[in-house]
């Protein structure tokens, strides 16, 4: 039962245009949710993160949405870069247990 | 460098084996969280400790164990090797309990079970 899924495995993108990544989750309790990034070789990074109280979190090229009606949240990079080629998992985490449950990833390819 | 240290970073090993992996959190961080990323299973959670204490477990088989140590270093010890314990092994840690704390992860072990 996966409880948070990005049904992207994939994602190529043109330099300077703007990269959306998907992310949907099924729990209810879910309140607070994290991007990471991961390159090959190491581990995920925080990227950003968004509170269920929040539909908008925005840091710099990066801004996170949330639609919790639809369960829904996305990552907007713009503009993108051939750096920001990695694999993105979303997650999500609750206050009855501090555990991040992650999404299967997303490998995002900017090309130049 | 996130600040947590992982050795070690690859580990070959033979079914029926027993290994143990280890974890240094970031100075000041309490909780300590490990995960596994596996080729079908994705990324996950398996058992938190916190200043000591084991404080949530996930999806870890009874073969597995860990502990943490007063001086919040953590270990994560896997026995009866099976083939399908072949993957990455990371440690993540936190300052506190609550959620909202970001964690943090190390570089991860790569374990092969042969």
């Amino acid at each position: 039962d996966q409880q948070v899924k990005q049904n992207s495995p994939s994602l190529s993108v043109q330099e300077g245009r703007i990269s959306i990544l998907n992310c949907d989750y099924t729990n209810s309790m879910f309140d607070y949710f994290l991007w990471y990034k991961k390159y090959p070789a190491e581990g995920p990074t925080f990227l950003i993160s968004i509170s269920s109280i929040k539909d908008k979190n925005e840091d710099g090229r990066f801004t996170v949405f949330l639609n919790k009606s639809a369960k829904h949240l996305s990552l907007h990079i713009v503009p993108s870069q051939p750096g920001d080629s990695a694999v993105y998992f979303c997650a999500a985490t609750h206050n009855a247990g501090n555990m991040l449950t992650f999404g299967g990833g997303t490998r995002l390819m900017v090309k130049p | 460098d996130s600040g947590v240290t992982q050795t070690p970073k690859h580990l070959i090993t033979a079914t029926g084996q027993r290994v143990t992996l280890r974890c240094s959190p970031r100075s000041g961080d309490l909780s300590v969280y490990w995960y596994q990323q596996s080729l079908d299973q994705g990324l996950q959670f398996l058992i938190q400790y916190y200043n000591g204490e084991e404080r949530a477990k996930g999806n870890i088989l009874e073969r597995f164990s860990a502990q943490q140590f007063p001086d919040l270093h953590s270990e994560l010890n896997l026995s009866s090797l099976e083939l399908g314990d072949s993957a990455l092994y990371f440690c993540a840690s936190s300052v506190a309990l609550v959620h909202y704390n970001e964690q943090f992860f190390g570089p991860g072990t790569r374990l092969t079970v042969l």
